[in-house]
C-alpha cells in the first residue's frame, strides 16, 4: 500500500533562518506531488506541485521553493524565512494521469519567530 | 475561474442530531468532487468521492454527500453525529486527467453535549 511520509512534525524557527521541509511517498512511483499552506484559521493554499522528478510548477509568488529530486521526493525550501511563513504545511500526492484525489501528509506545524 | 465554496464557516451540531455541510462549485463540466476531514493538527483524510453515477455516494464513518448538478452542490450529510466528529471539513473538486483540486475554505463543525 501506498503510505506518505513528512517531517519534522513541528519546528520553530527564527526569522531570516533557512528551512526544509521534506515529503517521501512509498509504494507507488511517479506520483504528482504538491505542497500546500494553511495558515491560521484559513483554508488550503496551493504553493508547488510536481509531475516528475525536477518538474516544479509554482503557484503563488513567495519566499519559497520546492525541488523534486528523486521520484518520490518533494522539498520544500526557503533561504531566509518571514514572519509570515509560519503556518501548517501539507505535503499531498495522487496517481499520475488519474484524478483520484489527494493522499496528505500529516503535517508540519512552522513557527518563525 | 473554477471554485468551490462552502458558505458555513462554522456549524454547531448537538451530539445525535443529523449534519448537513453545504458545498457549491463552480466548473465549465461535472468535476470530480471530494469531501476531507481535518482534525487538529492533522493532514487532511478523505471521506468520500464522486466521480460519476450514482447521485448519492457514501463515505467512511457514516458520511455521505449527495451530487444535485442543478444545483451545483455536493452536501455531506451525517445521520447522528458523534462527538469525535468535531474537526475541519474541506469540499474540493477537480477535472479528468491531470488536475489541482480546488478546496473549499472549509467549515469547522463544533459538537455539543
Amino acid at each position: 500500500s501506498q503510505t506518505i511520509h513528512q517531517w519534522p512534525a513541528t519546528l520553530v524557527q527564527p526569522v531570516g533562518s533557512p528551512l526544509s521541509l521534506e515529503c517521501t511517498v512509498e509504494g507507488t512511483s511517479n506520483p504528482n506531488l504538491y505542497w500546500y499552506r494553511q495558515a491560521a484559521g484559513r483554508g488550503l493554499q496551493l504553493l508547488f506541485y510536481s509531475v516528475g522528478i525536477g518538474q516544479i510548477s509554482s503557484e503563488v509568488p513567495q519566499n519559497l521553493s520546492a525541488s523534486r529530486p528523486q521520484d518520490r521526493q518533494f522539498i520544500l525550501s526557503s533561504k531566509k524565512l518571514l514572519l509570515s511563513d509560519s503556518g501548517f504545511y501539507l505535503c499531498a500526492w495522487s496517481p499520475s494521469g488519474a484524478n483520484y484525489g489527494y493522499t496528505f501528509g500529516s503535517g508540519t506545524r512552522l513557527t518563525v519567530v | 475561474a473554477q471554485s468551490v465554496t462552502q458558505p458555513d464557516i462554522h456549524i454547531t451540531v448537538s451530539e445525535g442530531a443529523s449534519l448537513e455541510l453545504r458545498c457549491n462549485y463552480s466548473y465549465g463540466a461535472t468535476p470530480y468532487l471530494f469531501w476531507y476531514v481535518q482534525s487538529p493538527g492533522q493532514g487532511l483524510q478523505l471521506l468520500l468521492k464522486y466521480f460519476s453515477g450514482d447521485t448519492l455516494v457514501q463515505g467512511i464513518k457514516g458520511f455521505e454527500a449527495e451530487f444535485k448538478r442543478s444545483q451545483s452542490s455536493f452536501n455531506l450529510r451525517k445521520p447522528s453525529v458523534h462527538w469525535s466528529d468535531a474537526a475541519e471539513y474541506f469540499c474540493a473538486a477537480g477535472n479528468t486527467g491531470f488536475q489541482k483540486l480546488v478546496f473549499g475554505t472549509g467549515t469547522r463543525l463544533l459538537v455539543s453535549p
